[in-house]
């Protein structure tokens, strides 16, 4: 069965920092698509970045990059120069091909000025 | 492209009242979540749809919940007799087949009192 697992339940980050996000998955499918969402406190859920199981390099959308190690299982979100509006809950998802898709419980990051 | 949209927005009612959800899938799109969200129990799947079909209905809490898609773009979840238990935000997503993003609507927040 798949399992995302999110071992940070809050996060703290000054302003301006770099912050890093915690994500590790069980599968023992070969193909696979690991996903961040943000839900800030208006609560929408905000699709950021996508990495696929068999891309070789790391995942980037401007702040935001992924780091895949896929020997390890994990997908940590790597957020550079953190913004008070970052502040949110983060949540990393998985999706085998044609099948459900996988969430995990979540780390609330609280940015400080 | 006007994105998921889900109504209503806000919905309180009494208990043993019927709620029906209403989802519009973006346009194109053939894989239709339901989920959950409360604060005990974070994000749970209820139901998904593959090109109208439902595929894992394992997450619907019991019987009073059903999920219907009559067509290919439109979906509803209707729970029947509400119960104070089942207050939470119900969010529906839509996808692509595949290792494709969710993309979410704005959620109903269901208040039974």
């Amino acid at each position: 069965a798949q399992k995302i697992t999110q071992t940070q339940p809050g996060m703290f980050v000054q302003e301006k920092e770099a912050v890093t996000l915690d994500c590790t998955y069980d599968t023992s499918d070969q193909s696979y698509g690991l996903f961040w969402y943000k839900q800030p406190s208006s609560g929408e859920m905000i699709f950021l970045i996508y990495q696929g199981s068999y891309d070789e390099q790391n995942a980037t959308e401007g702040r935001y990059s992924l780091n895949f190690q896929k020997a390890r299982k994990s997908a940590n979100l790597v957020i550079s120069a953190s913004q008070l509006g970052d502040s949110a809950m983060y949540f990393c998802a998985m999706r085998n091909y044609g099948q459900n898709f996988v969430f995990g419980p979540g780390t609330r990051l609280s940015v400080l000025p | 492209d006007a994105g998921v949209i889900q109504s209503p927005r806000h919905e309180v009612t009494e208990m043993g009242q019927e709620v029906t959800l209403r989802c519009k899938l973006i346009s194109g799109h053939n894989s239709l979540f339901w989920y959950r969200q409360t604060m005990m129990r974070g994000l749970e799947l209820l139901i998904y749809f593959n090109n109208n079909v439902p595929i894992d209905d394992s997450g619907m809490p019991e019987d009073r919940f059903s999920a219907k898609m009559p067509n290919a773009s439109f979906s509803t979840l209707k729970i029947q007799p509400s119960e104070p238990r089942d207050s939470a935000v119900y969010f529906c997503a839509s996808s692509l087949t595949g290792e494709t993003p969710l993309h979410f609507g704005n959620g109903t927040r269901l208040t039974v009192t």
